[in-house]
């Protein structure tokens, strides 16, 4: 599976713009760039994903390397609600097909650590 | 938590005993995937099953067994082969897409 590096830890001040970068050298042609995100003490939360172009949603953006070999979330102004840990994650559309749809399995690493200052 | 329902959410086992946590969902979906998390580690897959009465191991399935008798309900036992189960295990449904959503976790702490 690709492998994805992210630094271990980041700090922010809050209402302040915040980017987090995720290294994918190896990517394939057919992973997609998902992000998630955990509380403490909770499960992991849907952020957001993409294939090759810029994504937007309510929550943040994501902006892809047009190599695809890097890319960044961006949390437009960060709250004290948005600490915790972000995960990077390449989802390759694999997996046995189910009524003719086919479901990836996420490998999840160990995230970096968004710390934000009131 | 949208529809998925994980229970207990704390449980305290003794060494040598089985435990079962439930995961139930009625979102309709196929995919439920069983996650372990360690302190300040990553998720990493247990079991998942993408259809009724399939099942495939993940990457740490030793100490595990799980079944899929019907689409909304995935269990998880822990045998007392799994020599270190004190973990937060995670119940997560997928989509299309491969987005998953997460149940909120059971808490197992062996005695």
């Amino acid at each position: 599976d690709a492998k994805t590096t992210q630094p271990n830890s980041m700090e922010s001040n809050e209402e302040e713009p915040v980017h987090l970068p995720c290294n994918h050298s190896t990517i394939s042609g057919t992973d997609y760039i998902h992000w998630y995100r955990q509380l403490p003490s909770q499960g992991p939360e849907y952020v957001i994903h993409g294939l090759t172009s810029n994504v937007n949603n309510r929550m943040a953006s994501l902006a892809i390397a047009e190599d695809r070999k890097s890319s960044t979330l961006i949390l437009h102004r960060a709250t004290l609600r948005d600490a915790a840990v972000y995960y990077c994650i390449l989802a390759a559309p694999r997996g046995f097909n189910a009524g003719g749809t086919s479901y990836g399995k996420l490998t999840f690493g160990q995230g970096t650590i968004l710390t934000v200052h009131p | 938590d949208g529809g998925i329902t994980q229970s207990p959410k704390y449980l305290f086992r003794k060494e040598g005993q089985n435990v079962t946590l439930s995961c139930e969902q009625n979102l309709n979906h196929d995919a439920m995937y069983w996650y372990r998390q360690d302190p300040g580690q990553g998720l990493r897959l247990i079991y998942y099953s993408q259809i009724v009465n399939d099942f495939q191991k993940g990457d740490i399935a030793e100490g595990y067994s799980v079944s899929r008798e019907k689409k909304e309900s995935f269990p998880l036992t822990v045998t007392s082969a799994q020599k270190n189960p004190t973990a937060f295990y995670l119940c997560a449904l997928g989509t299309g897409a491969n987005v998953l959503t997460f149940g909120a976790g059971s808490r197992l702490t062996v005695l």
